[in-house]
This record gives structure tokens, C-alpha cells and sequence, in this order.
């Protein structure tokens, strides 16, 4: 298996334009989660699905922050409109057992930079 | 509130040297909790989970850690580290109330040959 891919590595936008980052959790796995992780705060988790469905998103800071997870291949995280502070290091990671007490597996994060 | 604590953001050993990155929590509940580390360049990976059982942890690449809960701690140590252990290290501490997994800062470890 190819382990938890995401996609862009890097993406670089200007402030107000909206972002898409992309996540396929590993096959098997039934959950899939969203952090990020910045020199301020550290590894924040945003938002974790269980079987596509969304447990808890209190991570997520605030309305321009959405995700979806249409199939269990596949989720989305989007900013909407991006601001400088969004600028970060996100990482998608799945598991297989749908709790936060087993291992997760980490993708190698989008480095996000907002102008 | 309920928080994760890693002592150190920098470390710089020589190789060989030992190692101890300390970790500590605020909660009083039951925990489970983990090393995680990120080789340069790379995604976090697992070295080492406690649950339940002996309090002294064994990992991959040599690491353990001891969870001692009247401490509230989950040290990670190493008797003898290489320049290839260059990496950040986070401890991770699953909260059963409020079903919360936090992260540490993590610690940045530098190896020189």
C-alpha cells in the first residue's frame, strides 16, 4: 500500500482565494483525519471522519474551513477565503478502527502559504 | 484544560549520547499514549504506544519510553543515539473523556556526527 496520500505537497496562493487540499486514506482504513500544524500551536486536529461520516469538527476554527468525505477513498479540505494566518503544514492520517486511541497514519501534509 | 507538555522544543546530542525527551499531561483520567516522530522531509510515524500492561514501553530503532502515571509522564529515552534519529518527536496522549488525542509541540532533535 501506498500509505496516505495527499495532495498538493505545496500550494501557494493570495489571501481571499479559495483552497482545496485533497486526501486518500490508506485502503481498509475507516478513518481518516485532518490536522494542522504550525510553530504556534503545534498538531491541531480539525476534523475526523468515521466510515465518511463526520464525528467531530470542533478543531475546525471557523466557517471558512470545510470538509467533506464523499467516499471512503477520498476527503477534501477547503479554505474559503484563504487568509495569511491559514499558512501551515496540513496533514491528512487514517486509521483503522474508528477512535482516536489507535494508530494513525500520517500522509506527508501540504505545506500551505497564503500571500 | 487539558494539555500536553514537551520540555524541550530543541535538542542537540553527539552520537551516542543518551537521550530522555520528557512529556507530561494534564488529565486524571484514563490515557493511552504515544511517540510519534518525523524524519526530515517526511510524515509522522509511529515509534511507540502504551495502553495498558508494563509501563516500560519498547519501540522501533531502540526507543522506549516509561509511562509513570502518578507523574503524569510518558518519557521517550534512548541509550545511545545515531545522527539518522535527526528528527522532531511528538508525544500524542489519548483522553478517554471527551474522546480528545493532543499532541505535544513536539521536540526537535539534532544528531552530530
Amino acid at each position: 500500500d501506498a500509505g496516505v496520500i495527499q495532495s498538493p505537497r505545496h500550494e501557494v496562493t493570495e489571501m481571499g482565494q479559495e483552497v482545496t487540499l485533497r486526501c486518500k486514506p490508506i485502503s481498509g482504513h475507516n478513518s481518516l483525519f485532518w490536522y494542522r500544524q504550525t510553530m504556534m500551536r503545534g498538531l491541531e486536529l480539525l476534523i475526523y471522519f468515521n466510515n465518511n461520516v463526520p464525528i467531530d469538527d470542533s478543531g475546525m476554527p471557523e466557517d471558512r474551513f470545510s470538509a467533506k468525505m464523499p467516499n471512503a477513498s477520498f476527503s477534501t479540505l477547503k479554505i474559503q477565503p484563504s487568509e495569511p494566518r491559514d499558512s501551515a503544514v496540513y496533514f491528512c492520517a487514517s486509521s483503522l478502527r474508528g477512535n482516536l486511541n489507535t494508530e494513525a497514519f500520517f500522509g506527508q501534509g501540504t505545506r500551505l502559504t497564503v500571500v | 484544560a487539558q494539555s500536553v507538555s514537551q520540555h524541550n522544543h530543541h535538542v542537540i546530542l553527539s552520537e551516542a549520547a543518551s537521550l530522555e525527551l520528557g512529556c507530561n499531561y494534564s488529565y486524571g483520567g484514563t490515557v493511552n499514549l504515544f511517540w510519534y516522530v518525523q524524519y526530515p522531509g517526511q510524515h509522522l510515524q509511529l515509534l511507540l504506544k502504551y495502553f495498558s500492561g508494563d509501563p516500560l514501553v519498547k519501540g522501533i530503532k531502540g526507543f522506549e519510553a516509561e509511562f509513570i502515571k502518578s507523574k503524569f509522564s510518558f518519557n521517550l529515552r534512548k541509550p545511545s543515539v545515531q545522527w539518522s534519529d535527526t528528527a522532531e518527536y511528538f508525544c500524542a496522549v489519548y483522553m478517554e473523556y471527551g474522546n480528545k488525542l493532543v499532541f505535544g509541540a513536539g521536540t526537535i532533535l539534532r544528531v552530530k556526527s
